[in-house]
């Protein structure tokens, strides 16, 4: 199995642009979640979903963040516009839903604002 | 909400040393995970526990679910085991349940 897949792995972009970061789970897993991980905060929970359908986004900063699961092979967080302190590692995870189990995480997308 | 404490921040060790990595949360869980970050930034699952403990490897994972706390052991330390520890933590509910994590403890094993 390839395990979870992220792209980009990095992404350089300016302020006000728009950003898309894209995440394939694990084939058969139903629980798809996305991390951000910063000096300052550490890893956070940023939202999560289950069988494609949104559970928890309190940890979505604002409005400007928005994520999708069109389908279970496939997950994109955008940030629209986005600015310096967006500047994070994002992870995404997957496991399998439905009881306790260990998430598995994608390599992260290394995502500088200027 | 949960707050998940790990102590200490930072250790430094020589090769050989019985590493202790504790941590503490605040409400119940339905389970607590270690996880290791390496420089490269990869995050892996070492353990998930609800209770007890389990063992892989040089590795030792404990919990007590009374005192809200669990412990990670590495015995016989290797230069290899040098990266960030994370100790996360999830809720009861519907079985999809996003981590609250720790800082993380930053091990260095020296040779």
């Amino acid at each position: 199995d390839a395990g979870v897949i992220q792209s980009p792995r990095h992404e350089v972009t300016e302020m006000g642009q728009e950003v898309t970061l894209r995440c394939k789970p694990i084939s058969g897993h139903n629980s798809l979640f996305w991390y951000r991980q910063t000096m300052m905060r550490g890893l956070e929970l940023l939202i999560y979903f289950n069988n494609n359908v949104p559970i928890d986004d309190s940890g979505m900063p604002e409005d400007r963040f928005s994520a999708k699961m069109p389908n279970a092979s496939f997950s994109t967080l955008k940030i629209q516009p986005s600015e310096p302190r967006d500047s994070a590692v994002y992870f995404c995870a997957s496991k399998l839903a439905g009881g306790l189990g260990e998430q598995f995480f994608g390599p992260g997308t290394r995502l500088t604002v200027l | 909400k949960n707050e998940v404490e790990q102590s200490p921040q930072n250790l430094t060790a020589q090769e050989g040393e019985f590493i202790t990595i504790n941590c503490s949360y605040s409400v119940g869980i339905s389970a607590l995970h270690w996880l290791q970050q390496h420089p490269g930034g990869g995050i892996v699952s070492l353990f998930m526990l609800s209770s007890g403990k389990k063992k892989h490897g040089r590795l030792i994972a404990t919990i007590n679910i009374q005192e809200k706390h669990s412990s990670l052991h590495i015995t016989a330390s290797h230069p290899r085991d040098s990266a960030v520890y994370i100790c996360a933590v999830s809720y009861s509910g519907g079985g999809a349940d996003g981590l609250t994590f720790g800082k993380g403890t930053h091990l260095i094993i020296q040779p």
